[in-house]
């Protein structure tokens, strides 16, 4: 199994491009989210997902959106990157219930200039 | 609004020294508490979780209730330990909240 893979592992933006990153996962988990992470504020959820085709907004939504037509996949997509959403992304997943922690992705860097 | 504190934000420690990392959370209700673990040039990964009672690598965590704390702590301290450590309650069935992180320096 590979886990939870995220692509791309570094990306530059220009200030209003539109960017999709990718977030797939083989260990069939109901449940994947969305974090990312700032110097000093820890990890910030955005967007999770608790199967295909629902989803809802976490802590910090705003200028991302999400989809999960698969189990799979959960894709965040940055609609008009701005320098603000420079910061280190994290997908992760798992089973649904209490006793489950996180799979993590090993993370996008993201640097909008 | 849930909030998790780790009051932390560096720690140094030297090798075979006791260690606790401080996480205080606030939630009115009985979340399910973990800790996460990012070693250098790694992924986050699960290091402990509440419900298991568990031990891993040495480390423990307390659940306090009336404190609202989940500290976690290993008698001797080793190289190998530091990393960033993430306090993580969860509530909303799979929402896990983070704290800030403490880093963790093991001296030699």
């Amino acid at each position: 199994n590979a886990g939870v893979t995220q692509t791309p592992k570094f990306q530059v933006l220009k200030t209003g491009q539109s960017m999709t990153l990718q977030c797939a996962q083989d260990m069939n988990h109901e449940y994947m989210s969305w974090y990312r992470q700032d110097p000093g504020m820890g990890l910030r959820l955005i967007h999770y997902s608790v199967g295909a085709g629902i989803t809802d907004q976490g802590e910090v939504p705003n200028g991302y959106n999400v989809s999960r037509s698969t189990t799979e996949d959960f894709p965040l997509r940055l609609l008009s990157a701005a320098p603000s959403q420079t910061s280190v992304y994290f997908c992760a997943s798992s089973r649904t219930g209490v006793n489950y922690g996180y799979t993590f992705g090993s993370g996008t860097r993201l640097t909008v200039v | 609004a849930q909030r998790v504190t780790q009051p932390e934000k560096l720690l140094s420690v030297f090798k075979g020294a006791p260690v606790e990392l401080k996480c205080n959370y606030s939630y009115s209700g009985s979340p399910e508490l973990f800790w996460y673990v990012q070693y250098s040039r790694q992924r986050l990964q699960l290091l402990l979780r509440h419900i298991s009672r568990e031990s891993i690598k040495g480390f423990t965590a307390d659940l306090n209730k009336g404190e609202t704390s989940f500290h976690l702590k290993k008698p001797f301290a080793q190289e190998e330990d530091s990393a960033m450590y993430y306090c993580a309650p969860l509530y909303n069935f799979n929402k896990f909240y983070f704290g800030s992180g403490t880093k963790l320096n093991v001296k030699p």
